[in-house]
């Protein structure tokens, strides 16, 4: 148990439809970070939160937005689904320090996933 | 930017042989570099990380991986192979400055093991 919670564990809905996934760190941690894994592309990193602001973005749709509130935990919003967004989404959180540096604690834990099925 | 590519997607040995699983990196920095495995219908795992000091780095269920800054490379090793070590890998690099959260997974190398 990596200590990091995701729910819900599976989700299906039609396109067209608005999702929300939730994740919910590890203690202590202020980094949120969320993926995507689908077997045509593979692990994606979408984007990651630090202590309630953006820090990185990746391959992020603009049809996806994700936040960061004041008790750590991240949502991750998915509007105008695709058959193509069905994937296993992941979040991971770790420790990490201010403007960027890396600490040796920085490995990311990972929760087990949102598997998203579009119909 | 950085990327990563791991040799092979699928790898296949008997219980017992010896594991290695490639990782090649590009990096204009010096990396932080990381092993991660996933099981099936679980999040991914970290095996072991490389930040600095020692190269050869050890992480749980007895893998090791050598950061060799000549090669660009970090692969992972086991001397013996479990029927339990069946699953998904993943080799991950890291830099620090302003993306300092974005990390880059590499494909991933499905290892199955045979009795």
């Amino acid at each position: 148990d990596s200590g990091v919670t995701q729910t819900p564990k599976h989700l299906i809905t039609a396109t067209g439809q608005r999702v929300t996934l939730r994740c919910s760190p590890r203690s202590g941690d202020l980094s949120v970070y969320w993926y995507q894994q689908s077997l045509d592309q593979g692990l994606q990193f979408l984007i990651q939160y630090y202590n309630g602001e953006e820090r990185a973005k990746g391959n992020i749709l603009e049809r996806f937005s994700a936040q960061q509130f004041p008790d750590l935990h991240s949502e991750l919003n998915l509007s105008s689904l695709e058959l193509g967004d069905s994937a296993l989404y992941f979040c991971a959180s770790s420790v990490e320090g201010l403007a960027g540096e890396l600490t040796v604690m920085n490995e990311q834990f990972f929760g087990p996933g949102t598997r998203l099925t579009v119909l | 930017a950085q990327s990563v590519t791991q040799l092979g997607s699928h790898v296949s040995v008997s219980e017992g042989a010896l594991v290695l699983l490639r990782c090649n990196y590009s990096s204009s920095v010096p990396p932080y570099l990381f092993w991660y495995v996933q099981y099936p219908n679980q999040g991914l795992q970290l095996l072991l990380k490389y930040t600095t000091g020692a190269t050869l780095v050890k992480g749980i269920n007895g893998f090791e991986a050598e950061f060799k800054k000549s090669e660009t490379s970090f692969h992972l090793t086991k001397p013996s192979a479990h029927m339990s070590d069946a699953a998904e890998y993943f080799c991950a690099v890291m830099v620090d400055g302003t993306n300092a959260g974005k990390s880059t997974f590499g494909d991933g190398t499905t290892l199955t093991v045979k009795p």
